[in-house]
């Protein structure tokens, strides 16, 4: 089975910040990784697939990158609307995983 | 618009059973594949199981594998989720998702429903 690690679990920043997410799955996954936005009490949100594609909706902001093991989840200009915690997904083959979570706080 | 509501949640003691029921519209049902995934109180999110469009393949965590079915009715738009020998660790909140065409991505996702086990 393939795990996803996301760095790092907490991250605190301010309005108008640069924060990047990091997610490492345990053997390459191609591009075949999903991220997910959840607001507290909320369901997940599809934010990005294939690594590196915007999901239909979502702010300009997010971007991602990576291949094979390692991926990233930037924001490009931290909004009082991001807090939420944030998850990487992996679909490269069954089970897929998630990685445990980034929780992002706003100063 | 694409929705997916979920309900059968509730309280049930350890060893016991519940069906979980997620109702689908705004999408041709058939077509994609669904899955359950659940995340038990303050954690991450875990994936339970996946059913194709069809119906005729079935995907299942270690976790839940010989104690809970996935199953679906496309003539209902019905996903279903059958628990038997229900544990502790199985306190969730249980989430429908719908799946991208093609791929195990979940691009809506349902409200929850919690299921709760306990004595």
């Amino acid at each position: 089975d393939i795990q996803m690690t996301q760095s790092p679990s907490t991250l605190s920043a301010s309005v108008g910040d640069r924060v990047t997410i990091t997610c490492r799955a345990s053997q390459s996954i191609r591009t075949w990784l999903a991220w997910y936005q959840q607001k507290p009490g909320k369901a997940p949100k599809l934010l990005m697939y294939k690594a590196s594609s915007l999901e239909s909706g979502v702010p300009s902001r997010f971007s991602g990158s990576g291949s094979g093991t390692e991926f990233t989840l930037t924001i490009s200009s931290l909004q009082p609307d991001d807090l939420a915690t944030y998850y990487c997904q992996q679909y490269h083959s069954y089970p897929c995983s998630f990685g445990q979570g980034t929780k992002l706080d706003i100063k | 618009e694409v929705q997916v509501l979920e309900s059968g949640g509730g309280l049930v003691q350890p060893g016991g059973s519940l069906r979980l029921s997620c109702a689908a519209s705004g999408f041709t049902f058939s077509s994609n594949a669904m899955s359950w995934v659940r995340q038990a109180p303050g954690k991450g999110l875990e994936w339970v199981s996946s059913i194709i469009g069809s119906g005729g393949s079935t995907y299942y965590a270690d976790s839940v594998k010989g104690r809970f079915t996935v199953s679906r009715d496309n003539s209902k738009n019905t996903l279903y989720l059958q628990m038997n020998s229900l544990r502790g660790e199985d306190t969730a909140v249980y989430y429908c998702a719908k799946h991208n065409v093609g791929a195990t991505i979940f691009d809506y996702w349902g409200q929850g429903t919690l299921v709760t086990v306990s004595s």
